[in-house]
């Protein structure tokens, strides 16, 4: 039959605020983690990874949380620019190359 | 350093034809994944090579296969295409597949008509 699309959930925010992304993954066994950023028209780019054995992780503007009790991630980005709007992924693996992918979603920034 | 490269970008074929996607993963990446794309079902993994291997597969259907050469180039093929396989399909490489995260290409859009 006709497959539905996903509606994926939405995060407005304002130019400068800061943005919460949040994600519950699958697998208690999965050890690594990603954040993506899709851009209409391109690939999933990498913004961050984790690994089991961290609960926080820096980057520029980018920081991400992890509790394995709840298998919960989320990605937090400071002073959020019109240029981060995309749809943000979360990903989970303990196999290499196969990544089990979140739904997305989708943040918009007003200017 | 180029990143992954994917062609065609995009391609258009009729139910039951087939198609070859092809991927350069970034010099020196062993792994190459693939992965579709589409909005009902999201990003699902396909398979994954590691030297010339298939070392992972997804739940697609034998219609879906794919290889990798020595210099680590990947292709998929897709044969009897249904309306269904309609989708951005993405290709993905590390270095060995084990550690580290996947770098993405920009994905060939296949339609099927």
């Amino acid at each position: 039959g006709e497959s539905v699309g996903l509606h994926l959930p939405t995060l407005s925010v304002q130019e400068g605020d800061n943005s919460i992304i949040n994600c519950a993954y699958s697998n208690s066994a999965s050890d690594y983690f990603i954040w993506y950023k899709q851009e209409s028209g391109k690939g999933p780019q990498f913004i961050i990874d984790i690994r089991s054995n961290m609960d926080k992780r820096q980057g520029q503007r980018v920081t991400v949380l992890l509790n394995k009790t709840v298998k919960h991630l989320s990605l937090q980005i400071a002073a959020t620019q019109p240029g981060d709007s995309a749809v943000y992924f979360c990903a989970e693996t303990n196999q290499g190359g196969k990544l089990i992918f979140g739904q997305g979603t989708e943040l918009s920034v007003k200017p | 350093k180029a990143g992954v490269t994917q062609t065609p970008r995009y391609l258009i074929k009729t139910r039951g034809q087939q198609v070859t996607l092809s991927c350069s993963p970034i010099s020196g990446h062993r792994s190459v994944s693939w992965y579709q794309q589409t909005p009902g079902q999201g990003l699902q993994f396909l398979f994954e090579y590691f030297s010339e291997t298939q070392r992972n597969k997804g739940n697609f259907p034998g219609r879906f296969s794919g290889r990798q050469f020595s210099n680590s180039r990947s292709e998929m093929n897709v044969s009897t295409l249904e309306l269904g396989d309609s989708a951005l399909y993405l290709c993905a490489s590390t270095k060995d597949g084990a550690t580290g995260a996947l770098h993405f290409g920009n994905g060939t859009r296949l339609t099927v008509t």
